[in-house]
């Protein structure tokens, strides 16, 4: 049971390059979200969808780009990478929104390093 | 205010031991509320939610109190496994989740 997948697991940048982060999740959740962690700062939301189509932005959206095409997949592009976008990206799906004490369910994360 | 504040630890406690996390939330009106488990280097899992009433999952005990504005969770026959960061999440704007900074637990032989 796969779950929610991210690639790739692993990735060094330059400053200035672009990449896209894939999540896809298999359990037929509405909702996926992006988020960052960093050391003594927790998780932070960049963007959201609540379904196929749709997006939102979250708490640190600026820098990123995200698309929902399939209900599956889950698109984190960066267009122009900065050092400060080095982190840890979690991707996460719940089958309904937090209000209605859906948990999420996450991958196993990104390790993006932005030289 | 920040939205959810945990005390960062770290716990370091003895095998057996029972130990106590606890948890503050800024909106009163939150309706969600659980505790993940995060070990080093790996993504968050959810423990457990947490319900009005409280509830027990084996040694694993949580609690809310929407008075205060405050969650805890109560860890007894501390295993060595345990150790990890348990990370306080509260629903605060509809569907988002908050998630806290965490509480570092080490259990010694």
């Amino acid at each position: 049971n796969a779950g929610v997948t991210q690639t790739p697991k692993f990735r060094v940048l330059k400053t200035g390059q672009s990449m896209t982060l894939l999540c896809a999740q298999d359990m037929n959740h509405e909702y996926m979200y992006w988020y960052r962690q960093d050391p003594g700062m927790g998780l932070r939301l960049i963007h959201y969808s609540v379904g196929e189509g749709t997006t939102a932005k979250g708490e640190v959206p600026d820098g990123y780009n995200v698309s929902r095409l399939k209900k599956q997949n889950f698109l984190l592009g960066l267009e122009s990478a900065a050092p400060s976008q080095t982190s840890v990206y979690f991707c996460a799906s719940s089958y309904l929104g937090g209000y209605n004490n859906q948990p999420q369910h996450f991958g196993d994360g990104t390790r993006l390093s932005i030289l | 205010r920040k939205e959810v504040e945990q005390d960062p630890g770290p716990f370091n406690v003895p095998e057996g031991a029972t130990v106590a996390f606890n948890c503050t939330y800024s909106n009163s009106a939150s309706q969600s509320f659980f505790w993940y488990r995060q070990d080093c280097r790996k993504e968050p899992k959810l423990l457990m939610s947490v319900y009005s009433s409280g509830n027990e999952d084996g040694r694993f005990t949580a609690q809310l109190n929407r008075a205060s504005q405050y969650i805890s969770l109560l860890i007894r026959d501390s295993k060595l496994s345990d150790s990890a960061t348990y990370l306080c999440v509260v629903n605060m704007r509809a569907n988002n989740l908050f998630f806290g900074t965490g509480t570092r637990l080490t259990v010694i032989p």
